[in-house]
Order: C-alpha cells, then sequence, then structure tokens
C-alpha cells in the first residue's frame, strides 16, 4: 500500500512569489495534517483536516498561508507571498480514526528554500 | 509550557550497547497517547513505538521499549543493541483529548534528540 505521497520533494523560490505543495494521503485515511518542521527543531501543527473540513488552523498564518483539501482526498499548502523565514520542511501526514492511539503516518516532506 | 520536553539537544552510544533518551510531557488529560518517532536524515518520520496513558504495562517493539512513569509525566525511550542505522533524529510526541471532548487532536513534538551511534 502506498504511503503519504508528497510533491515536490524540494522546492527553491525567490522571496515574494507564490509556492504550492501538495500531499496525497494514505487511501481512506480521514485525517490530514500539515506540519511546518524547522532546522533542528521539532515539527509544529499548521492545519489539521477532518475530511474536508479544517477542523484545527489555529496555527497557519492566515495572511500568507492557506490550504485545501477539496473532496476530503488530495491537499495543496500554498505560501504567498514566501517570506525568508519559510525556509523549512512542510510535512503532510493522514491517519485514521480519532483515539488516542491514533497512529499518525507521515510524507517525505518538502524541503523549500527562500532566496 | 512546553507539552513535551527533551532535554537531551545530543546523544552518543557504542554500537551494541543500549542508550535512553529521555522524555517528559505535560498535560492535565486523565487519558492521552505517547509516541516516539525516528526522522533519519532522508527526512521521512517512522513510527517506533506507543504507550497509553491506560497501559499497565511499559510497551515494548523488537529492540524498542518505554519506560513510562505515568507519575512522573515521563516517557523515556530506550533502545538496546545500537546498531549504526539507529543514528537518527528522534521525537516524543503526544496526542491528548480535545477540549471537552472524548475525541483526539493533532500530535504535539518535543524538540527532538540526535541519536549518534558509533562503531
Amino acid at each position: 500500500e502506498a504511503g503519504v505521497v508528497q510533491s515536490p520533494r524540494y522546492k527553491i523560490i525567490e522571496k515574494k512569489q507564490p509556492v504550492a505543495f501538495w500531499c496525497n494521503p494514505i487511501s481512506g485515511h480521514n485525517t490530514l495534517y500539515w506540519y511546518l518542521q524547522n532546522l533542528g527543531q521539532g515539527p509544529e501543527l499548521l492545519i489539521r483536516y477532518e475530511n474536508e473540513e479544517a477542523v484545527d488552523d489555529s496555527q497557519l498564518p492566515k495572511d500568507r498561508f492557506s490550504a485545501e483539501r477539496l473532496k476530503g482526498v488530495d491537499s495543496t499548502l500554498k505560501i504567498q507571498p514566501a517570506e525568508l523565514g519559510d525556509s523549512a520542511v512542510y510535512l503532510c501526514a493522514s491517519s485514521l480514526g480519532e483515539g488516542a492511539d491514533t497512529e499518525a503516518f507521515f510524507g517525505q516532506g518538502t524541503r523549500l528554500t527562500v532566496v | 509550557a512546553q507539552k513535551i520536553t527533551q532535554t537531551q539537544p545530543g546523544m552518543f552510544v557504542q554500537e551494541k550497547e543500549a542508550v535512553t533518551l529521555d522524555c517528559t510531557y505535560d498535560t492535565s488529560d486523565q487519558s492521552y497517547g505517547l509516541f516516539w518517532y525516528k526522522q533519519p536524515s532522508s527526512g521521512e518520520m517512522i513510527f517506533l513505538i506507543y504507550q497509553g496513558s491506560y497501559d499497565e504495562q511499559n510497551a515494548t517493539e523488537g529492540r524498542y521499549s518505554l519506560n513510562f512513569q505515568k507519575a512522573r509525566k515521563s516517557a523515556n525511550l530506550v533502545i538496546s543493541a545500537s546498531q549504526l542505522g539507529d543514528s537518527a533524529m528522534y521525537f516524543c510526541a503526544m496526542r491528548e483529548t480535545l477540549a471537552g471532548g472524548t475525541s483526539y487532536g493533532k500530535l504535539t513534538f518535543g524538540q527532538g534528540t540526535i541519536l549518534t551511534v558509533h562503531p
């Protein structure tokens, strides 16, 4: 079974340009997460979806970041305009169920460099 | 206050020796889940082991075991017989109940510990 797929793996853009990341979760997983991971730190949640509904976007900088999960499957995360401080790894994860033991499965991430 | 605290930025261990990676957590929930993930240099997050707050026995998965001390709010990962391939970043994470509800929300991660295994 395919895992969480993210693309692109790497992206280099100039500041003030837009950028978009794509995530395809594991088939059947109703919950999808976008995490931001700065170098040498732990992932921090940006947004969590239950099916197509964003149920936790409190940490998403809404002035420049947006996300969508059409039809409750694939998701895109967009930054417009990008800033130098947005350079980081963007991780997508998915899970099935709502229990305390629900494991999140992660993609390989998109490493963004803003120059 | 940090929800998950990993006080060891880096740890070194000799191949075939055991190593303990520390994790303390902060929650007022009675029901929660604790996870350990491994992140090699390639970047993917690999699930290692899970401990539920109501589990009376420490979790074990192969060479990984979790030293769970609920009263002290600690969930240390023990890796026995370290291998060179264990060199990676290790993250402790917790899933708590949502406020006022019975479902569980996001995974909250600690800052991580870089483990280096020496031959």
